[in-house]
């Protein structure tokens, strides 16, 4: 059984950092690229970033509204993806999901992450 | 950027009866692969989304098949033969053709009357 659970969220003041994890089960992890999207309340999916496979150098790619403050990492030897979120906004408080890539069929729980003063 | 645009914002539909959501993208979703990139979600209440259909007609494991999706290019449509009380939520089509980017529409909430 495919299984995606993403941890780290909390609450953080403007300019902070977390760091977001998502742990993956079920299926060949190494293989696939991995994408994070997001969610505020009430509000529709916005795409984060991903992270392709090491066969495809783990090439990383981001929304323009995070480029040069998020960082998406990856540890197949731990089938884990990280989301690196620095100087973070206001705008970024949101629910974080982890996604499967390639079929997009699998999405973790999400993780909630609330940044205020 | 492509841009996925929804209709209706919302329905309140009768149980049994039929439900129908549109999805246009702004540019075609059809790949030199073959395949056109063009997914339908739903995201129940306190939820992550859920596939439903994958490349536009494909149900994924499990989706009944009272919904189903059809379309080509840049027209796309998610039907409910009979809406059931647990098809309630927020449909979402989402495109992957321009990758690393996905994009979403903005969604359409079904509610029961």
């Amino acid at each position: 059984e495919v299984q995606l659970v993403e941890s780290g969220g909390g609450l953080v003041q403007p300019g902070g950092s977390l760091k977001l994890s998502c742990a993956a089960s079920g299926f060949t992890f190494s293989g696939s690229a991995m994408h994070w999207v997001r969610q505020a309340s009430g509000k529709g999916l916005e795409w984060v970033g991903r992270i392709r496979s090491k066969v495809n150098n783990y090439a990383t790619a981001y929304a323009a509204s995070v480029k040069g403050r998020f960082t998406i990492s990856r540890d197949d030897s731990k089938n884990m993806v990280y989301l690196q979120m620095n100087s973070l906004k206001t705008d970024d408080t949101a629910v974080y999901y982890c996604v499967r890539g390639g079929d997009f069929d699998y999405w973790g729980q999400g993780t909630l992450v609330t940044v205020s003063s | 950027d492509i841009v996925m645009t929804q209709t209706p914002l919302s329905l309140s539909v009768t149980p049994g009866q039929p439900a129908s959501i549109s999805c246009k993208s702004s540019q075609s979703l059809l790949h030199s692969d073959g395949k056109t990139h063009l997914y339908w979600y739903l995201q129940k209440p306190g939820q992550p989304p859920q596939l439903l259909i994958y490349e536009v007609s494909n149900r994924f494991s499990g989706v009944p098949d009272r919904i189903s999706g059809s379309g080509s290019g840049t027209d796309f449509t998610l039907k409910i033969s009979r809406v059931e009380a647990e098809d309630v939520g927020v449909y979402y089509c989402m495109q992957s053709i321009q990758l690393p980017a996905l994009t979403f529409g903005g969604g359409t909430k079904v509610e029961i009357k």
